[in-house]
């Protein structure tokens, strides 16, 4: 299986700030990186796929770079509803594998 | 847009089999362009892909369950299903229904999932 390794595993910030979450895949998985956003007691949602395209309704302050082993998501000025646990996930190789996820939490 | 909500048990005991439907609507099962994927969630962890199934019949499993589960399809119903037998209490889980679609040349992702349901192995 291909491991998925997001840092940090946490992130304090504040409303305006640029914040960067790092996802590492075990080995290449070209551009196929999607990324996710998930509240308490919510399903996640999707955000970003193949590494860098946003999906239609997020807003642009999202973004994503990256390919082969290193990605990030980077969120430009922080709102109030971006506080959540971010994930990424390879669709490269079967089983899907996700990140353990990053806890963007309010400093 | 589509919707998908999951159906079944709250409690299963061990040694049983977990089953769960998800119900589509504004969307088709029938649409060629996607997969119908099951993902879980264990208590304040991270996510677990289990497998999909597409229209046709066809399905992937993750090999760490494959021994246990079976993902079905009824296209008359609009729904599919998850079977996993023999469970333990390491299958407690928020269990997830989604759509994957597949994107050329990107791989899949996830778009569209249900609120999820929290299933309890426990005698």
């Amino acid at each position: 299986d291909i491991q998925m390794t997001q840092s940090p595993s946490s992130l304090s910030a504040s409303v305006g700030d640029r914040v960067t979450v790092t996802c590492r895949a075990s080995q290449s998985v070209s551009n196929y990186l999607n990324w996710y956003q998930q509240k308490p007691g919510k399903a996640p949602k999707f955000l970003i796929y193949a590494a860098s395209r946003l999906q239609s309704g997020v807003p642009s302050r999202f973004s994503g770079s990256g390919s082969g082993t290193d990605f990030t998501l980077t969120i430009s000025s922080l709102q109030p509803e971006d506080f959540a646990t971010y994930y990424c996930q390879q669709s490269y190789s079967i089983p899907h594998t996700f990140g353990q996820g990053t806890n963007l939490e309010v400093k | 847009q589509v919707q998908l909500q999951e159906s079944g048990p709250g409690l299963v005991k061990p040694s049983q089999t977990l089953s769960l439907t998800c119900t589509v609507s504004r969307g088709s099962v029938s649409s060629g362009a996607y997969y119908w994927s099951w993902i879980r969630q264990h208590p304040g962890k991270g996510l677990e892909w289990i497998g999909y199934i597409h229209y046709s019949g066809s399905t992937l499993y993750n090999p760490s369950l494959k021994s246990r589960l079976t993902i079905s399809i009824d296209t008359s119903e609009n729904q599919f299903s998850l079977k996993l037998n023999s469970v333990t209490a390491a299958d407690t889980a928020i269990y997830y229904c989604a759509r994957e679609l597949m994107v050329r040349g990107s791989g899949d992702c996830f778009d569209y999932w249900g609120q999820g349901t929290l299933v309890t192995v426990s005698s």
